[in-house]
C-alpha cells in the first residue's frame, strides 16, 4: 500500500497570507489527523478527521482549519500567517478515530516570512 | 487537562548498553500507548504500541512497559546500536469520546560508537 502523502513538501509564505496543505491517507484508512511539529513545542494536536467530520480540535485559534472530502483527502488551511505558523505541519492516517494504529506523513515545512 | 510528560529530554549511552524513556500520562481513560521514533528530517514513524488490558509488549530489542495503577509506561531499548540514534516520542490516546493523541515531547538518543 502507498503511504501517508502530503503535498506541497515545502513552502513559503508572507505574513498575511493564507495557506492550504494537502494529505491523502493511506487507501482505506477513514481517519486523519494534524499536528503541527516545533523544535520547542514538540508535536501538538491541530484537529482529527472521520468520516468528513471534525471529531476533535486542540488549542489552536481560529485561523486553523480543516475539511475531510469523501474520499477521506484532508485539507488544512491556516489564515492569516503570523511568523509562529512556521513550523513541520504533519498530517497521520489511521484506519479508526482514536486508539489504533497512526501513520504519519512526510509532512509539509511552511516558513512565514 | 490532558498531558504527557516524557523524560528524560536528552539519553546518551554507550553502544551495546540500554536505553529507558519514561513517560506519564494524566487522564485514565487512556488505552493506547505508541511509541514514535524520528529521525532527522523525516516523518516519525511507529516503532511499538502497548494497549491498556496489556502490562508489556516486545518487538527484539524493543520492549514496552505499562503501569496503569501509576500512569505511566516506559520505553526500554536493549543492545543499542547507532542507528538507534534518533528522536523518540510517547503518546497517549485519549478515547473518553475525544478520540485525539497527546504526544510527549520527545527524547534525543544518542547511541556513542
Amino acid at each position: 500500500k502507498a503511504g501517508v502523502t502530503q503535498t506541497p513538501r515545502y513552502l513559503i509564505k508572507t505574513r498575511g497570507q493564507q495557506v492550504t496543505l494537502s494529505c491523502s491517507p493511506i487507501s482505506g484508512h477513514r481517519s486523519v489527523s494534524w499536528y503541527q511539529q516545533t523544535p520547542g513545542q514538540g508535536l501538538q494536536f491541530l484537529f482529527e478527521y472521520f468520516s468528513e467530520t471534525q471529531r476533535n480540535k486542540g488549542n489552536f485559534p481560529g485561523r486553523f482549519s480543516g475539511r475531510q472530502f469523501s474520499n477521506s483527502r484532508s485539507e488544512m488551511n491556516v489564515s492569516t500567517l503570523e511568523l509562529g505558523d512556521s513550523a513541520l505541519y504533519l498530517c497521520a492516517s489511521s484506519t479508526v478515530a482514536g486508539g489504533n494504529e497512526q501513520y504519519f506523513g512526510p509532512g509539509t515545512r511552511l516558513t512565514v516570512t | 487537562g490532558e498531558n504527557v510528560e516524557q523524560h528524560p529530554s536528552t539519553l546518551s549511552v554507550q553502544e551495546g548498553d540500554s536505553a529507558v524513556i519514561k513517560c506519564t500520562y494524566s487522564d485514565s481513560a487512556s488505552n493506547y500507548f505508541p511509541w514514535y521514533k524520528q529521525e532527522l528530517g523525516k516523518r516519525p514513524q511507529l516503532i511499538i504500541d502497548i494497549r491498556s488490558n496489556v502490562g508489556e509488549k516486545k518487538d527484539q530489542r524493543i520492549a514496552v512497559t505499562l503501569n496503569k495503577t501509576a500512569k505511566h509506561f516506559s520505553l526500554h531499548i536493549t543492545e543499542t546500536q547507532p542507528e538507534d540514534s534518533a528522536v523518540y516520542f510517547c503518546a497517549a490516546s485519549f478515547t473518553s469520546g475525544t478520540y485525539k493523541y497527546i504526544f510527549g515531547t520527545g527524547t534525543r538518543l544518542k547511541v556513542l560508537a
